[in-house]
Order: structure tokens, then C-alpha cells, then sequence
């Protein structure tokens, strides 16, 4: 059972310039996740998808982020014009459909802006 | 908003039990409470979660009041590789977890 996985696992970048990362789900589960992590804090929801259908993004933190799943398995989050603030971890998660299943995390994306 | 609260640290002598508590007394009827724990620079790792009834699986037990206000974590005997940080959840609309600032746990030699 190959879980979660995300990449790419650390990201350095300038500010101003855009950045995208990978999340590839376990293989059966059609319910996919993002978070954001910043140092000493829980992982906080940014948007999920089921299948290819964003379910919710109103949790994305500004119009400069973004996220796609465009054939319901694996997803991008792409972030433009980055700024400091955006220093974080990136999590990603993928569940099943059915109530209570619970969200697998994978190890997560790095992001430092220099 | 987290629903949920922990103590910020414990610490639990290796061998023995580790008893996690959190109090979720404004949850709902048909919200479970989920149990994830974080060791440094990995993603969270799913524990359990529960309704209503106690539950045990191959980590960890869980009990749950019968009022639902309140629930305790137990990893029945520690080991140094269980320090983290573990945090009680409740699930919101749409999946959504919302995470506290969890209990970080040191298990001492």
C-alpha cells in the first residue's frame, strides 16, 4: 500500500516567483486535501477536492493560491508571486468518499522564500 | 475554529501508559473525534477515532465519555519512537479538520 506521497519534499525560491507542488493520492481514494503548516502551529485546511470537483476553496488564503486535481487522481497547489509569508510546510491528504473515513497525510512540501 | 482542547505537553516514563486527554464539549451529535499524531518534518499519522463507543485498534485506545465531552488517548505501553505531537480532532463539514495545537509528548527513559 503505497500512501501519499508529495513532491517535491523541500522548495527553495525568491520571492515573486511562482511555485507549484505535487500530490499524488493513495490509488483508490477520491477525496483529496490541502493544508498549510507553518512552524510551531497545526496543520491548517486550505481545500479539498472529490473526484475532479473543488468542493471547498473558500479556506485558500488568498487569490494568488490555486489548486487543481484535473483528472481526479493527483493534484497541484501552485502559489504566484510568493511572498515570506508563504514559508510553510504544504500537506496534502487523500481519504475515502464515505463519512468518517480518515485523512492519510503525506510527508509534505517544504516551502522556503528567500 | 478548533472545537477541541489539549494540554500543551506531557511526559510519560517509557514502558508505562500514556493517557491523552481532550475535552470537545461543543461538538456535535454526529461529529467524530479523530486522533492524529506528528513526529518532526513528517506529515501527521492517523491514530483513530471514535462516535461514541470506546475503541482499540493495533496503536492506541480510545475513550470517549458518555456525554461526549471529553476523551483520553491511551498508548498502553510508551516507547521512546511515541514523542510527538498528538492531536484530538473533530471533524468539520466536508472533512475538514481542524487541527489545535495539540499535546506534545515526551516519553523519558
Amino acid at each position: 500500500d503505497t500512501g501519499v506521497s508529495q513532491d517535491p519534499r523541500h522548495k527553495i525560491t525568491k520571492r515573486g516567483q511562482n511555485v507549484t507542488f505535487r500530490c499524488d493520492p493513495i490509488s483508490e481514494h477520491n477525496r483529496l486535501y490541502w493544508y498549510r503548516q507553518t512552524l510551531g502551529q497545526g496543520p491548517e485546511f486550505l481545500t479539498y477536492f472529490q473526484n475532479e470537483a473543488q468542493l471547498e476553496k473558500s479556506r485558500l488564503l488568498s487569490d494568488r493560491f490555486s489548486a487543481e486535481r484535473p483528472k481526479g487522481s493527483f493534484s497541484t497547489l501552485e502559489i504566484q508571486r510568493t511572498e515570506q509569508g508563504d514559508s510553510a510546510m504544504y500537506l496534502c491528504a487523500s481519504s475515502l468518499t464515505e463519512s468518517n473515513q480518515p485523512q492519510h497525510f503525506g510527508d509534505g512540501t517544504r516551502l522556503s522564500i528567500l | 475554529d478548533a472545537k477541541t482542547t489539549q494540554p500543551p505537553s506531557m511526559d510519560c516514563a517509557e514502558g508505562r501508559a500514556a493517557n491523552l486527554p481532550c475535552n470537545h464539549s461543543t461538538i456535535s451529535g454526529n461529529e467524530y473525534v479523530y486522533w492524529y499524531r506528528q513526529i518532526h518534518s513528517q506529515g501527521p499519522q492517523y491514530i483513530i477515532h471514535g462516535l461514541k463507543n470506546n475503541e482499540t485498534n493495533e496503536m492506541a485506545s480510545l475513550i470517549i465519555t458518555e456525554d461526549r465531552k471529553s476523551s483520553t488517548l491511551i498508548l498502553p505501553h510508551a516507547t521512546l519512537r511515541d514523542t510527538a505531537v498528538y492531536y484530538c480532532i473533530s471533524e468539520g463539514a466536508g472533512n475538514m479538520l481542524t487541527f489545535g495545537g495539540g499535546t506534545r509528548l515526551m516519553v523519558k527513559p
